[in-house]
């Protein structure tokens, strides 16, 4: 069974840096890109970027340019998000999903990790 | 701003028929893929390349596409169907992805 296990929740305070782990089992990790997605209180969902399946290739959301970077490591299947300089606004769930796509003509997710909690405060 | 959009929020009375939908330039190129967040979940994937259901979705959900439209209908809404929902695909500028704004779906 697919599945993506997501670090725990993470407090920090403005200026700081945040790193969330995604586990991924189930699945050959090297064969799937994975994306970033996160959800602020209250809000809808939030794409910030994706890693492609051997790590060496970034795509980030143009908002998150310069602060964000997405890393894989395969000998663990985990891939990583951290997201620096961090302020108020930043604070939201950040999932991790698996990419699937056919045809390039199509693209979804599945499945997403849990979420972890990124909570920015002073 | 998304470029992606769907309605704010909809309803639908117990058993009746909801069509949920997301319009974008981008849907004229790609399929939209359809997912379901139910407070404090993850969202769940229940409908992908135009009208694919995952294992473990039921029928009532269904999906379709025509011009710069995708959407997502369920054909008699059960109580457990009240969700917000998002569209995503391709955005047809370039390399990167986007969801539409959401639907609040309330089942009367």
């Amino acid at each position: 069974q697919v599945h993506l296990v997501q670090s725990g929740a993470e407090v920090k305070k403005p200026g700081a840096s945040v790193k969330v782990s995604c586990k991924a089992s189930g699945y050959t990790f090297t064969s799937h890109y994975m994306h970033w997605v996160r959800q602020a209180p209250g809000q809808g969902l939030e794409w910030m970027g994706l890693i492609n399946p051997n790590g060496v290739r970034t795509i980030y959301a143009q908002k998150f340019q310069g602060r964000v970077t997405m890393t894989r490591d395969t000998s663990t299947n985990t891939d990583y998000m951290e997201l620096s300089s961090l302020r108020s606004e930043d604070t939201a769930v950040y999932y991790c999903a698996r990419d699937i796509s056919e045809a390039d003509k199509s693209w979804w997710l599945d499945p997403w990790g849990q979420g972890t909690l990124v909570t920015v405060s002073s | 701003s998304s470029e992606l959009t769907q309605d704010p929020a909809l309803s639908v009375a117990l058993g009746q028929t909801v069509r949920v939908t997301c319009q974008g330039d981008s849907l004229r190129t790609y399929y939209a893929s359809w997912y379901q967040q139910k407070p404090g979940q993850a969202p769940v994937l229940v409908m992908y390349a135009k009208n694919n259901r995952p294992p473990g979705i039921p029928d009532r959900f269904s999906g379709s596409s025509s011009g710069n439209t995708a959407s997502l209908t369920i054909t008699g809404a059960q109580a457990e169907d009240e969700a917000d929902y998002y569209c995503y695909s391709r955005d047809i500028r370039g390399d990167r992805w986007v969801f539409g704004g959401g639907t609040k779906l309330t089942v009367l």
